[in-house]
């Protein structure tokens, strides 16, 4: 096992279109967690899954964004009708414990 | 609720110079701390962690040690070289709720000239 895997590493796209990332964390890893990162920002924190279950939605998650984990594996996290305001470096970080989280590289969305 | 506050960036410093990066955080319980790195085009690495007072993290020459009394956890290194060139977050995990949810600061940025 490498780390945690994202997916694609850019996307652009056009305003308004539908965009989907993909996560695989490391495999024995129960808790995944999606950040936002902004330009000279530190990560926002979006939504925390344990296992299938998403436990917690942060307020920056609008309802043009939706995240799954499917039998608890990878996860995906899906932006609808995007908008300028969207884009930034998407992070997909997991743990096991309370032990500090491995990131995976991010996928960077640009909305043009 | 929990927040992190550290030194704004850049810093640019010579190689062999000594590196002190402050950070201050606010937490409501007993917080962990990390220091993270995220190299150019990268995602984030722990670099160190602690997790109680007086508690000292270390890696690849870099310390940084977990002051309850002033609520600080500076990143410091002895000599730095140009490959620390990099951005350094400053973070936080607030235990409650019963997982591991990390605040982190704005990031500050390291340059390292030869």
């Amino acid at each position: 096992d490498t780390g945690v895997s994202q997916n694609p590493r850019h996307k652009i796209t056009k305003r308004g279109q539908n965009v989907t990332f993909r996560c695989d964390p490391i495999s024995e890893h129960n808790r995944l967690y999606w950040y936002r990162q902004t330009l000279g920002q530190g990560p926002e924190f979006l939504t925390y899954f344990q296992n299938e279950a998403q436990l917690e939605k942060s307020r920056l998650l609008s309802d043009r964004f939706s995240a799954e984990r499917p039998k608890g594996s990878f996860s995906t996290l899906e932006i609808q009708r995007t908008e300028q305001g969207d884009s930034a470096m998407y992070l997909c970080a997991s743990t096991v414990a309370i032990d500090g989280y491995t990131f995976g590289s991010g996928t960077r969305l640009t909305v043009v | 609720g929990d927040s992190v506050t550290q030194m704004e960036g850049p810093v640019t410093l010579s190689e062999e110079a000594f590196l002190t990066i402050n950070c201050t955080y606010t937490a409501t319980g007993y917080p962990s701390l990390f220091w993270y790195v995220q190299y150019p085009g990268e995602g984030l690495q722990l670099l160190l962690k602690a997790t109680k007072a007086d508690d000292k993290g270390s890696n690849k020459g870099f310390e940084a040690t977990y002051r309850k009394e002033t609520t600080s956890f500076h990143l410091e290194k002895g000599s730095v070289q140009v490959s620390d060139s990099a951005v350094y977050f400053c973070a936080l995990s607030d235990h409650a709720g019963g997982y591991q949810k990390v605040t982190f600061g704005t990031g500050t940025k390291l340059q390292v000239i030869p």
